[in-house]
């Protein structure tokens, strides 16, 4: 089975800072992963996907992950963070036919 | 269709209770998936349907709940002799079938709440 480990439940971080978090994942073969971000009160929604058609993956919002096969790591960062990014991110591995997810980091930006 | 749409959003019921949750996928996705998340936890994995057929249920999924998705469509989640254990948020998502890379669109969940 796949898997992934975020390694910082909580991340707080001032506004302008740049955002760190991050993901290892254990896997049989080349993984599919994602990054997750959940707003209090509304959905999941899609940042960014790995799909071995490039090691660093760009997604929306800024924030963009680097694929390193070497380190089992995907970690998630944006050079500058926004008071809009205070939410939760998970790391997320394709486990055929579901998602496996990361127990999640809470990310809060100070002002 | 603007999304996956899931009722109710919030649900209390009693212990011993049954209660039932509803799904509503994106129109074209054939395949439809539950997930619950408990408070500081990531969503795990209950099971998933392929159109009508349900192909797979997680250990979590104890007799006591039943998923239907009936003609490929809305799908229900029942909760029968619910119990304090029972809380969580429970997710639904819907994705086409086009391999690993698949990107699921979740539903922004129903709050059960088991007292």
């Amino acid at each position: 089975a796949q898997s992934v480990t975020q390694l910082d439940s909580h991340v707080s971080v001032s506004e302008g800072t740049p955002v760190l978090l991050r993901c290892n994942y254990s896997s049989s073969y080349s993984p599919s992963l994602f990054w997750y971000v959940q707003h209090p009160n509304k959905g999941l929604q899609l940042l960014l996907k790995y799909t071995s058609a490039a090691t660093l993956v760009k997604g929306i919002n800024g924030f963009e992950a680097e694929f390193k096969k070497s380190e089992t790591s995907f970690h998630l960062t944006k050079p500058s963070a926004h008071m809009s990014d205070a939410a939760e991110y998970f790391c997320v591995v394709s486990d055929l036919p579901k998602l496996s997810f990361g127990a999640g980091t809470t990310v809060t930006v100070r002002a | 269709d603007t999304g996956v749409s899931q009722d109710p959003r919030h649900k209390i019921t009693k212990r011993g209770q049954n209660v039932t949750f509803r799904c509503d996928p994106i129109s074209e996705h054939n395949r439809l998936y539950w997930y619950r998340q408990t408070l500081g936890q990531g969503p795990e994995f209950l099971t998933y349907f392929q159109n009508e057929a349900q192909l797979e249920k997680s250990r979590l999924l104890s007799d006591r709940f039943s998923a239907e998705r009936p003609k490929g469509s809305f799908s229900t989640l029942e909760i029968q002799r619910t119990e304090q254990g029972d809380s969580a948020m429970y997710l639904c998502a819907s994705s086409l079938d086009i391999g690993q890379n698949t990107e699921a669109f979740f539903g922004q969940g129903t709050r059960l709440t088991v007292v």
